[in-house]
């Protein structure tokens, strides 16, 4: 079975412009995360999604937005790019929602670099 | 709010020695824990996690954990080093009623392995 898939692998924006980060989770799992990993820290949470539905959103500003499909895949956009958004953006799944300790499963991650 | 430290941004051991990452948590709740690997280019994969099923947990790769409520740490152990350990290591909380899905990392940990 494929893993989480994230496409595209790198991307390069200038400051000002929209970008779309796309992610396939796992065969049959419901729930989509997604986080913002700069260099040199650990991944912040930015969203999550289950059932299409928003369940948790971290401390992002109102630029970062995203969405769940009827396939469970899901989309992040980020408007209005600046320089500090740069970062390794990571999409994880999972089964279900509300399970503790049920086990993350993460893509590779989008490189996103903005000049 | 629920919080992790990692002591020792960069570690190095040598081949065979033992591994030691360190990690201590804050939570008003209790936790589950988690320790990720991030190998150069790869998204996160789950090494272990505490669910408060029992306080000493194997991992994979042979990897474990010990849960010290009295000390706050969850501290990531190897007995024998191998050359493929070199990795970046993260130590994750999340509140043991929402699941994984939101979890907050620390800073990380870069393992390095002297042949």
């Amino acid at each position: 079975d494929a893993g989480v898939t994230q496409s595209p692998t790198h991307l390069i924006k200038t400051r000002g412009q929209q970008v779309t980060l796309r992610c396939s989770p796992i065969s049959g799992h419901k729930s989509v995360s997604w986080y913002q990993q700069v260099l040199g820290q650990g991944p912040q949470f930015i969203f999550q999604y289950y059932e299409k539905e928003e369940r948790g959103r971290g401390n992002f500003p109102d630029r970062f937005s995203a969405r769940q499909f009827p396939n469970y895949s899901s989309e992040l956009n980020v408007n209005a790019l600046l320089l500090g958004d740069s970062a390794l953006y990571l999409c994880a799944s999972s089964l279900a929602l509300d399970r503790g300790g049920e086990k993350l499963f993460f893509g590779s991650g989008t490189q996103l670099s903005v000049l | 709010a629920q919080s992790v430290t990692q002591l020792g941004s960069h570690v190095s051991v040598s081949e065979g020695a033992l591994v030691l990452l360190r990690c201590n948590y804050s939570s008003s709740v209790p936790p589950y824990l988690f320790w990720y690997v991030q190998y150069p280019n790869q998204g996160l994969q789950l090494l272990l996690k505490y669910t408060s099923a029992a306080t000493l947990v194997k991992g994979i790769n042979g990897f474990e954990a010990e849960f010290k409520k009295s000390e706050t740490s969850f501290h990531l152990t190897k007995p024998s080093a191998h050359m493929s350990d070199a990795a970046e290591y993260f130590c994750a909380v999340t509140k043991s009623n929402f699941g994984n899905e939101k979890l907050t990392f620390g800073t990380g940990t870069r393992l390095t392995i002297i042949p």
